[in-house]
């Protein structure tokens, strides 16, 4: 079973259209995290959530939003797809969220056209 | 925020060769690990390593928590070790719970 999962791992889709990606983690981790890897591979933070606690990076547009149905999954939402989008994002899960090791899913593909 | 400098940016070597990555930081973490990226885009956990040292087969990895530098070491390097070697590190300050800061990463390409 894939500790850390994501779908869809490949999304193509048109300026200005809304999209989700799921996550889901079957590690009992109480603390999950979305990362952003651009075109030169750098990879930022983008949130951090457990069960009482949101952190937003201040860089990231307020289109992103994650949302969390229950400790096992955080899913990101954008709304208004802009080309800058296109990137890699992780999905990632922590035990703590701190001094733990983070454990990250296979990453998805988003192209914006 | 915290820094976080990987060198060298680029590595080519031969099939059997040994080297070392190495990894500054800025400031005092309470997290510290090591991720190889492989060709398919996965980020394949190496070392939690905020301190001390570990080895894992023909891998291991040295920390020096209070020169704020960590280093990663391959030893009779294999084609499948070929992709982007990530440092990344949570500062104290963080306060927990903010993820990790990465570096650059180090691409590293071995040759038959």
């Amino acid at each position: 079973d894939t500790a850390v999962s994501q779908t869809p791992k490949y999304l193509v889709t048109q300026m200005g259209n809304d999209k989700s990606i799921k996550c889901e983690q079957n590690l009992g981790h109480d603390t999950m995290y979305w990362y952003k890897q651009d075109s030169k591979k750098f990879l930022k933070i983008m949130f951090s959530y457990n069960n009482k606690e949101l952190i937003i990076n201040e860089t990231v547009p307020n289109r992103f939003s994650p949302k969390s149905p229950d400790k096992a999954h955080l899913n990101l939402h954008i709304n208004s797809l802009e080309l800058g989008d296109s990137a890699v994002y992780f999905c990632a899960s922590s035990r703590t969220g701190l001094s733990d090791t983070i454990y990250f899913g296979e990453g998805s593909w988003l192209t914006v056209v | 925020g915290i820094q976080v400098e990987q060198s060298p940016p680029d590595l080519i070597l031969q099939e059997g060769a040994n080297s070392t990555l190495r990894c500054n930081f800025s400031d005092s973490v309470n997290n510290l690990q090591w991720f190889h990226q492989n060709p398919w885009g996965q980020l394949i956990n190496l070392f939690y390593i905020p301190s001390g040292t570990k080895q894992n087969g023909r891998l291991s990895a040295t920390t020096v928590a209070t020169e704020r530098y960590s280093l990663l070491y391959i030893s009779s390097s294999q084609t499948t070790d070929s992709g982007v070697y990530f440092c990344a590190v949570e500062g104290y300050s963080g306060g927990g719970a903010d993820g990790l800061t990465f570096g650059k990463g180090t691409h590293l390409i071995i040759q038959p």
